[in-house]
């Protein structure tokens, strides 16, 4: 089954604990990205990713981190996490990123930092 | 900057009704929209994608029109249903190879 799968899904940790949410695709998918999701400011992007060893920052990218080392995974890196990262965190990953293909969501991460 | 509206913001409509989302951008610059669903607690599944050279796109019961000009979509849902309450979400692919959503319409069918 083509999907995009996030671990962990739920999560709660404390303020500096580094902590890292996996995401995977089995679709051979070039463009993979993050999201995060917050009431009253819908969906923004953290960092995306055109291709292998190819990142770029989104509109949010400050304290997060990520890497592209095979093109089926892309980690979301939190070196320090504060309260004000406790979000609802979407990977998504499309065939082609320039022009825009359909996008798959993974099914989100509930990350809480008290 | 890109900005993505969506109006309204929830929308309750009996069973049977047929109804409209609809969804404006500022920048008329964009590859292409997409429509997609949330439901709660779950991750987004796209409904529609429109290139920016399309007018329209049709699935089922699902209507997606754009004029790119006067930076607009709407989504026509036709004989709505209790399984289609979910919020809406649409989203333009715009350089430099971005995703920007709008914030939503909650739609809630009752029977």
């Amino acid at each position: 089954e083509a999907q995009v799968t996030q671990n962990p899904r739920y999560l709660i940790t404390v303020t500096g604990k580094k902590l890292t949410v996996t995401c995977s695709q089995n679709m051979n998918h070039e463009y993979m990205s993050w999201y995060r999701q917050d009431p009253g400011l819908g969906l923004r992007q953290i960092y995306y990713s055109m291709n292998v060893e190819v990142t770029d920052k989104g509109d949010v990218p400050e304290g997060y981190k990520v890497s592209r080392k095979e093109k089926r995974n892309f980690p979301l890196i939190l070196e320090s996490p504060s309260p004000n990262q406790t979000s609802l965190y979407f990977c998504a990953s499309s065939l082609m990123g320039q022009g825009g293909d359909t996008q798959y969501f993974g099914p989100g991460t509930r990350l809480t930092v008290l | 900057k890109q900005e993505v509206t969506q109006i309204p913001a929830a929308l309750s409509v009996p069973e049977g009704e047929n109804l409209v989302l609809n969804c404006s951008f500022t920048d008329s610059a964009i590859y292409n929209l997409q429509w997609f669903r949330q439901d709660p607690g779950k991750g987004l599944t796209s409904l529609l994608l429109i290139q920016s050279s399309q007018r329209e796109q049709t699935s089922g019961r699902l209507n997606a029109s754009l004029d790119k000009s006067s930076g607009r979509s709407t989504l026509y849902i036709a004989a709505s249903q209790p399984g289609d309450s979910a919020t809406y979400l649409c989203a333009v692919f715009c350089l430099p190879d971005k995703l920007i959503f709008g914030t939503g319409t909650r739609l809630q069918v009752f029977p």
